[in-house]
């Protein structure tokens, strides 16, 4: 079965800082990638997905980017963190094509002081 | 006028009984809908996923389509104090961008024993 990894599960940065939040995927090839922010009142905003190595979009401008250097693993970076790049972070994986549900590691809650 | 209506509640039964959740959208493009549960300081966990109006069940939760009205529901019955969590409807068109799923805001269900 396939399983989805993301570590840390808290992380607490200071202003400026440099970020690396890493999801891998387990028990699949050739999945999509999403980075998604859950900010309380908010909902789900997507950041970024990727249908393929070294394949990234953007939904929304910001201080945040993606990577993903290999098939199952996709990285989220800043080099310089600000305070309003607090919140919780989830990565999500779902077969390619366009009907596939998408699902969701157990997130990152990233503080910065 | 948002794409996806969600009232956020929270909504608090008692155990055993029925719970109705619902979702409105605007879009007409939307084919296929998705209910996420999320409980406190976790990810999303996919529950149901339809692509075709009317009803489909799994266990005590039922998802209910009505394209015409575009309108989903998901029911719960004989609901369990383990159901207190919060419940995302999601939904997306056929086709078109990998990273298109778009999420209401979520209804926080609290369960009392």
């Amino acid at each position: 079965s396939q399983t989805i990894h993301q570590w840390p599960a808290t992380l607490v940065q200071p202003v400026g800082s440099p970020l690396s939040l890493e999801c891998t995927v387990e028990g699949t090839s050739n999945p999509n990638l999403y980075w998604y922010r859950q900010a309380a009142g908010r909902g789900l905003q997507l950041l970024f997905y990727s249908v393929g190595i070294g394949q990234i979009s953007s939904e929304v401008p910001q201080n945040l980017s993606a990577s993903r250097p290999q098939d199952r693993q996709f990285i989220l970076s800043s080099k310089k963190l600000l305070l309003s790049d607090s919140g919780f972070y989830l990565c999500a994986w779902s077969v390619s094509g366009s009907r596939q549900p998408q699902h969701f590691g157990d997130g990152t809650r990233l503080s910065i002081l | 006028q948002k794409e996806v209506e969600q009232d956020p509640g929270p909504l608090s039964v008692p155990e055993g009984a029925i719970v109705s959740l619902n979702c409105t959208y605007s879009n007409s493009a939307f084919q296929y809908f998705m209910w996420y549960r999320q409980y406190s300081r976790k990810g999303p966990e996919l529950l149901m996923y339809t692509y075709s109006s009317g009803n489909k069940e799994d266990g005590r939760f039922t998802a209910q389509v009505d394209k015409s009205s575009k309108y989903i529901s998901l029911f719960i019955r004989d609901s369990q104090p383990s159901d207190s969590a919060t419940y995302l409807c999601a939904m997306r068109d056929y086709g078109g961008s990998q990273g298109n799923l778009i999420f209401g805001k979520g209804t926080k269900l609290s369960v009392k024993p």
